[in-house]
């Protein structure tokens, strides 16, 4: 059974440019939930996406946006880059009513 | 608002000795709470986890932890420290979960583990 899946593993953007960053949930989770984790920081929450809806929303600008498809998986899109918008991004899959997430291992980002 | 402070952004202990490591979270409602590891350049691994019921929990590797609402604590341990346990902690929390929504993870800044042979 295959855990979550990111992709692409590493990534390097120059400010101003978009990025997209792809997430696979685990085998029969709903429910995608995405994160920045800054360097010596602990990881902090941008969204999660429930029936293909972004259900909550952390303290991040307009520029981070998303997607759920009916198969579940998701998207991050991230547009027009910051240097400081360089950071792990972590993916997390669960199942709606259940409060457990499982973490992917996450797309290096870094933005010259 | 909810939080979650780790006491500690390194702890150093020698293989065989017991880790503890703290972690105290504010919260508005009865929380979820979590331990995670994150090895070097990986993902978060979830060690345990604390809902309701039995305050002490037992989690994977040999780590526990025990909820202490009247300490709003939540610290974790382990007996006897290996060399494989040199890693990140992160302790978390997910207030929202209560009210019956899929709450989103508050992190604490991590405690960086170090065993000496």
């Amino acid at each position: 059974d295959a855990g979550v899946t990111q992709s692409p593993t590493h990534l390097i953007k120059t400010r101003g440019q978009q990025v997209t960053l792809r997430c696979s949930p685990k085998s029969g989770h709903d429910t995608v939930s995405w994160y920045q984790q800054a360097l010596g920081q602990g990881p902090q929450f941008i969204f999660q996406y429930y029936e293909e809806e972004e259900r909550q929303r952390g303290n991040f600008p307009d520029r981070f946006s998303g997607h759920q498809f009916p198969n579940y998986s998701s998207e991050l899109n991230v547009n027009a880059l910051l240097l400081g918008d360089s950071a792990l991004y972590l993916c997390a899959s669960s199942t709606a009513g259940l409060e457990t997430q499982y973490f992917g291992p996450g797309t290096r980002l870094l933005v010259l | 608002a909810q939080s979650v402070t780790q006491l500690g952004s390194h702890v150093s202990v020698s293989e065989g000795a017991l880790v503890l490591l703290r972690c105290n979270y504010s919260s508005s409602v009865p929380p979820y709470l979590f331990w995670y590891v994150q090895y070097p350049n990986q993902g978060l691994q979830l060690l345990l986890k604390y809902t309701t019921g039995a305050t002490l929990v037992k989690g994977i590797n040999g780590f526990e932890a025990e909820f202490k609402k009247s300490e709003t604590s939540f610290h974790l341990t382990k007996p006897s420290a290996h060399m494989s346990d040199a890693a990140e902690y992160f302790c978390a929390v997910t207030p929202d979960f209560y009210g019956g929504s899929q709450g989103n993870l508050i992190f604490g800044k991590g405690t960086k583990l170090s065993v000496k042979p």
